[in-house]
């Protein structure tokens, strides 16, 4: 099965600095996508960004953008101008361009101090 | 309205007990899935269905069953509750295609007492 690493627990940012979030995932795959999803005290998973492997562009929504190497198998996000709204967990998640299953990884707490 | 609505959104039980998490959703897709959260180890697997007549475990599957009663619903059982599937529970649904993100119902809150 694929793997996901988020190796930084919590990290914190100053509102409008910028902050990267990391993640790396070990595969055989050559296609797959891959997701960022926030997660807010309510609770609600909400998908913030997703970037597909065959793609060599980085993705990007608004303030969110990612840093995709794929030989590396590396996958951080990065949020500009960071506001207190992004406080949230974070999870980066991988899936399988044949396989209908989700591999998440186990999250990273981002703190935003005003 | 939410798309995909799970209840009951908290609930506190003993051990021993059964109990039954629903899910349904308004998103007219065939794949549904249920995961359990626990700090510090993300969402896990428990069990994910691609039609009504295609159930598959997931990698946490043990102490807990589910039914696929229709495309919409999609419901997780423990048959006896214990302390350690105290967690964060979700329901997500995925739509044709690779490319698709999951949509995560509210999760339900179980504490086992």
């Amino acid at each position: 099965a694929q793997t996901v690493t988020q190796s930084q627990p919590e990290m914190s940012v100053q509102e409008a600095e910028t902050v990267t979030l990391s993640c790396t995932y070990d595969t055989s795959e050559s296609d797959y996508y891959l997701f960022w999803y926030k997660q807010p005290p309510s609770r609600q998973m909400i998908l913030v960004i997703r970037q597909e492997a065959y793609k060599q562009q980085n993705a990007t929504e608004n303030r969110f953008s990612v840093n995709f190497q794929k030989a590396a198998k590396s996958f951080s996000l990065k949020i500009s101008d960071s506001q207190l709204g992004d406080a949230a967990m974070y999870f980066c998640a991988y899936r399988s361009r044949n396989f209908n299953k989700f591999y998440f990884g186990s999250g990273t707490k981002l703190n935003v101090k005003p | 309205d939410a798309d995909v609505t799970q209840t009951p959104r908290n609930r506190i039980t003993k051990t021993g007990k059964r109990i039954m998490l629903e899910c349904s959703q308004t998103k007219g897709h065939d794949r549904m899935y249920w995961y359990r959260q626990d700090p510090g180890l993300g969402l896990r697997l428990i069990y994910y269905s691609f039609d009504v007549k295609d159930i598959n475990k997931g990698e946490i599957s043990d102490g807990y069953s589910v039914s696929r009663q229709a495309q919409a619903k999609f419901s997780l059982s423990l048959e006896s509750a214990i302390p350690n599937q105290t967690a964060l529970y979700f329901c997500a649904t995925q739509g044709q295609g690779a490319r698709y993100e999951q949509f995560f119902g509210p999760g339900t809150r179980l504490t086992v007492l």
